[in-house]
């Protein structure tokens, strides 16, 4: 199983609510991260877990927060977003560390819009 | 400096054309290297990894050229279905962070 998945595929929300991504991988793979990507731009890197720690943040507001529950699950808790918020968010995962040969494995994006 | 610097095109080429795409990295001590491809709307998607020997993959050839802290990637008899964004990602020196180019649009026109 080569496959990162990723709920919800789409999401709209209000500037007030509460939502969470969700993404999952079974290949074993110990490092999993966020990608924020905005058209016509490469992604940006948003936070990475290594072996269920969370190792970087990339000065990401505290409206954003990520969790690891498990070597196999990644979520971002969403709260209080706003309009320029809205992006299509990536999920990857990758071994870890990633070695010579190692590539990240992409979900394929909850496509998100803050209203 | 950008740790990694890529031509964003775009590039619009005919169909069966050689087109090269070239990306230079600012870290002399990363470690691995890969081109990735990405659809409109769609996930980034694995197309090659990149080695110090080069390597080729039907139609692709990716080179890496650690002196001069570039590498290309080739595509030969461009199909209209390569029309994409190709990223090329550099790792960090401890190899756990990943980092991409601007990526670079290509349009294969019949």
């Amino acid at each position: 199983d080569t496959e990162v998945t990723q709920t919800p595929k789409h999401l709209v929300m209000g500037m007030t609510n509460k939502k969470s991504l969700k993404c999952e991988q079974h290949m074993g793979h110990r490092a999993m991260y966020w990608y924020k990507q905005k058209a016509k731009k490469p992604p940006e890197l948003m936070f990475v877990y290594s072996y269920e720690k969370l190792s970087i943040n990339e000065s990401v507001p505290s409206r954003f927060s990520p969790e690891c529950p498990n070597s196999s699950l990644l979520n971002l808790h969403l709260h209080a977003l706003q309009p320029e918020d809205s992006a299509l968010y990536l999920c990857a995962s990758s071994q870890d560390p990633p070695g010579a040969r190692g590539e990240q494995f992409f979900g394929p994006g909850t496509r998100l819009t803050v209203l | 400096r950008k740790e990694v610097e890529q031509d964003p095109g775009p590039f619009n080429v005919p169909e069966g054309a050689t087109v090269a795409f070239n990306c230079t990295y600012s870290n002399s001590a990363s470690q691995s290297f890969f081109w990735y491809r990405q659809d409109c709307r769609k996930e980034p998607k694995l197309l090659m990894s990149v080695y110090s020997s080069g390597n080729e993959d039907g139609r692709f050839t990716a080179q890496l050229n650690r002196a001069s802290q570039y590498i290309s990637l080739l595509i030969r008899d461009s199909k209209l279905s390569d029309s994409a964004t190709y990223l090329c990602v550099v790792t960090s020196n401890t190899g756990n962070q990943f980092y991409f180019g601007t990526g670079t649009s290509l349009t294969v026109i019949p």
